[in-house]
């Protein structure tokens, strides 16, 4: 079974600048998430989709971050404007059951994003 | 703000050691799970436990959860250099829409020396 694919792996970006990262979950889960995970910390939910529909994006800086998830598969995340705290490790992960529960959260490899 | 507090921050052991990890929350919980992160990679779940059990063992890990004091130990048995990560709890709340949303704590880097 394949796992959960991201792209790209690193970005290093300028303060000001775009960013948009990419998630291919695992086939067939029905929720999605986006974590930000800043060096020396945990990951910090920002957006959980299930399927195609927001659950919870109460974490989410809505003013530069945005996300969708197009036909309930793959999702983008965008910055714009990237600002230097936003350097961290952007995290997707997905899980098979649309329902709160049990069920393991898979995550990818993560993108490493630098704003200078 | 961060639900879960591990302890200690970092450790340090030889190999063939056990290492004990701890993590307290601050509210009720449906089910803890436990995570391991390698550098410069994701996260993959090592076990959960449900708020009704007090501990759950896989391989060499032992897990224990205290509802009353709002804590969980992870211990890992025999360590390996290759248990050589960043380990982090997180907690499942109750939710009131569909959501599984986990709360993760701040990890503890656990090196083990060859």
């Amino acid at each position: 079974e394949a796992g959960v694919a991201q792209s790209p792996r690193y970005k290093i970006i300028e303060k000001r600048q775009s960013v948009a990262f990419w998630c291919n979950p695992i086939s067939g889960h029905a929720t999605l998430y986006w974590y930000q995970q800043i060096l020396g910390q945990g990951p910090k939910l920002l957006i959980q989709f299930q399927n195609n529909g927001v659950v919870d994006d109460s974490q989410l800086p809505k003013d530069r971050f945005s996300a969708e998830r197009l036909k309930g598969v793959d999702s983008t995340l965008k910055i714009q404007p990237a600002k230097l705290e936003d350097s961290a490790v952007y995290l997707c992960a997905s899980s098979p059951r649309a329902k709160g529960g049990e069920d393991t959260q898979y995550f990818g490899p993560g993108t490493r994003l630098t704003v200078l | 703000s961060q639900q879960g507090e591990e302890d200690p921050q970092a450790l340090s052991i030889q190999e063939g050691e056990n290492a004990t990890m701890n993590c307290s929350y601050k509210t009720s919980i449906n089910n803890l799970q436990w995570y391991r992160q390698n550098s410069g990679r994701g996260l993959v779940h090592l076990i959960l436990i449900r708020s009704n059990e007090r501990e759950k063992h896989s391989g060499r890990l032992r897990v224990t959860l205290d509802t009353s004091k709002k804590s969980s130990s992870l211990l890992i048995t025999a360590s390996r250099a290759a248990d050589t990560a960043s380990y982090f709890c997180a907690t499942l709340g109750f939710s009131n829409n569909a959501g599984n949303m986990l709360t993760f704590g701040g990890g503890t880097r656990l090196m083990v020396k060859p």
